[in-house]
């Protein structure tokens, strides 16, 4: 059983929907983070949090402690949205443990 | 101010040859991080180094690879003798010292074809 489970594993969309991808993780962490990979492409980082909620945009990614479970959402989804979204978490010692993560499609 | 860079960002390598893979943090950041995305699969963690410091290697296969961070130039990572099975998009990440947790920033990836 991977540390990090994520759902679904992947999600298509029409362009406006309101998305959410959850993350559930299996004992305490420093900090989660929420990165996103275009096909062949790089890794940006989305975000970082250790509690409560952080927004950026149409990005909002929101993180409960006592469940150990953190979702991202995009409001307005668009088909530039389009990427693998992935879930890693720190446990106090700096290197990331990942999720598979989520691929997405927002069609127009 | 320049992100995090790696190069090549792709390389084609034949069984038993060497690899040498190249990343320079962000300006500022003296921690580096390489992880192994392998097809298909998701990124696992391989090494954490500090300048001229290896900090945690736990996710280094036993043989074959290595990888510095020293005083001057970027981190190396070398795989010795590649096989097939190195085939794989390697990621380094930095961060800075301060404010712990501290927040990785990637690099765009070299991809590595072994034939």
């Amino acid at each position: 059983k991977n540390e990090v489970e994520q759902s679904p594993q992947n999600l298509t969309a029409q362009e406006g929907e309101f998305i959410t991808i959850n993350c559930s993780y299996s004992v305490g962490i420093s900090a989660l983070h929420w990165l996103q990979q275009h096909p062949g492409g790089g890794i940006v980082s989305l975000f970082m949090l250790s509690s409560g909620k952080k927004k950026h945009g149409r990005l909002i990614a929101t993180i409960n402690i006592q469940e150990k479970h953190s979702s991202l959402h995009i409001t307005a989804s668009h088909p530039r949205d389009s990427a693998v979204y992935i879930c890693a978490v720190e446990y106090n010692t700096d290197k990331l443990i990942f999720g598979t993560g989520t691929r997405l499609q927002v069609f127009p | 101010n320049a992100g995090v860079m790696q190069n090549p960002r792709h390389l084609v390598r034949r069984r038993g040859q060497e690899a040498r893979l190249r990343c320079s943090p962000m300006k500022g950041h003296s921690h580096v991080y390489w992880y192994r995305q392998l097809p298909e699969e998701g990124l696992k963690f391989m090494v954490y180094l500090q300048k001229e410091n290896i900090i945690d290697e736990s996710g280094m296969p036993k043989e074959r690879f290595s990888a510095e961070f020293p005083k001057e130039g970027p981190s190396i990572l070398r795989i010795q003798q590649v096989v097939r099975g190195d085939s794989a998009a390697y990621f380094c990440a930095s961060s800075q010292t301060t404010g712990f947790p501290y927040e990785q920033y990637f690099g765009p990836g070299t991809r590595l074809t072994v034939t």
